[in-house]
Formats: structure tokens, sequence, C-alpha cells
């Protein structure tokens, strides 16, 4: 079946750095990718959308200069999360799509960041 | 436009108790619908999805929904509940021109007592 993994799986970083998640389909091509951030006991929002080889789209109120995504091939999508502040702290959770656009979206395992 | 309503943020059942849990749609095109479970710290795991076809979808773990276009339903359901369905369940839904974005539900957490 199709995997997705995603890295770190938890990450602790000080005010005001920057952090990477990356997030690999390992056994298909992801045409697309998506972002999502979770706050605790709360429900999935979008972030962006990801797609191989052009910008990613932003949903409306999340900061792109923030949240930088690069999707440079099709199994490789990266989150950067720039000069992070503790506001930033969440779970942040990826899924892609294959390329035959299958509803079968597939999601990795997520990533605790935490910003002290 | 798509949003979803899952009524209910906590319900509880007893171990071999039926287990009902309640998602409600709103789409301005067919919709694709979808039903998650998510352990702590963990992703997102699909157990289940409507697409076209039979409106009774069957997932993995004993889970079934069933798509009632009238009422703009997806309840998902299990006959009988085990103390590892404990999680919390996300009913999604895709549709539209943006092919690929999931709106979520606000998310249920089953309880389920010995």
């Amino acid at each position: 079946g199709a995997v997705v993994s995603q890295h770190p799986s938890r990450v602790i970083c000080k005010s005001g750095t920057s952090v990477k998640i990356e997030c690999r389909s390992l056994d298909f091509q992801a045409t697309t990718m998506f972002w999502y951030r979770q706050f605790p006991k709360q429900s999935l929002m979008l972030m962006a959308t990801s797609n191989e080889g052009s910008k990613a789209t932003y949903e409306q109120g999340v900061e792109k200069d923030k949240f930088l995504i690069n999707h440079a091939s099709l199994t490789l999508s990266t989150l950067t999360v720039t000069s992070a502040h503790p506001e930033d702290s969440s779970f942040y959770i990826c899924s892609a799509g294959d390329i035959r656009g299958s509803y079968g979206y597939t999601f990795g395992s997520g990533t605790r960041l935490t910003v002290v | 436009a798509q949003s979803v309503t899952q009524l209910g943020s906590h319900v509880s059942v007893s171990e071999g108790a039926l287990v009902l849990l309640r998602c409600n749609y709103s789409s301005s095109v067919p919709p694709y619908l979808f039903w998650y479970v998510q352990y702590p710290n963990q992703g997102l795991q699909l157990l289940l999805k409507y697409t076209t076809g039979a409106t009774l979808v069957k997932g993995i773990n004993g889970f079934e929904a069933e798509f009632k276009k009238s009422e703009t339903s997806f309840h998902l359901t299990k006959p009988s509940a085990h103390m590892s369905d404990a999680a919390e369940y996300f009913c999604a839904v895709a549709g539209g021109t943006s092919y690929g974005k999931l709106t979520f539900g606000q998310g249920t957490i089953l309880t389920v007592h010995p």
C-alpha cells in the first residue's frame, strides 16, 4: 500500500530558529502533497497544497513567508517553519496523493513541533 | 465550498456495544467522503471512503458507513466496540474544483469502557 514517511516525529527548537519537516512518499509518486496543522484537541486545518515543480498554494491566513514549502520531486515535499515562535508549536501532518489522482490520500505520522 | 459537522465531540460506549459516530456534510458538488482515525500523537489512518457506487461502504476494523444523499449524512458505525477502538475519529469531505483538498470535521473522541 501507499506509504508516506514524515520526519522528524518530534522536534524542539529555540525561538527564532528555523525547522524543516520532510514528507516522503515511499512507494508512489505524489504529484500533490498537502500540509495540515492541528492544534491540541482540534481538527486539522489545511495550510497549503504543494504541487511538484510549482509554487505551493496557501490557504487564507497562512503566511507563506513563514511556512516555506518546497516540492522539488515527486516523492519529497518539505515544510520549513522560519523564525519559529512559541505560537507555532503544533502538530503538523502531511498527506500525499498519487499521480492518478486517487482519493486514497495517505497521511504521514505527523511532527510535533515545540518552540521554546 | 464544503463543510463537515460531526455531532458530538465525545462519545462513550461500553465494550461490545454499538458505535455510532455522526457526520453531516455540505457540498455544492457530489462529495467524496472519508472517515479517518487518529491515535494520540500519530497521523491519520483511513478507515473507509465513499466516492461513487454503493452507498454502504465497509472499511477496516469492522467499521462501515452509509452515504445518505437525502440526509447529507455519512455516519460511521461498528456493531461491537472493542477497547482498541478508543481514539479520535474525523469525517472529511472532498469535491469541487480543488480535487485533493480535504475539509475535516471537528473530530469525535470515542471512549470505550470495559
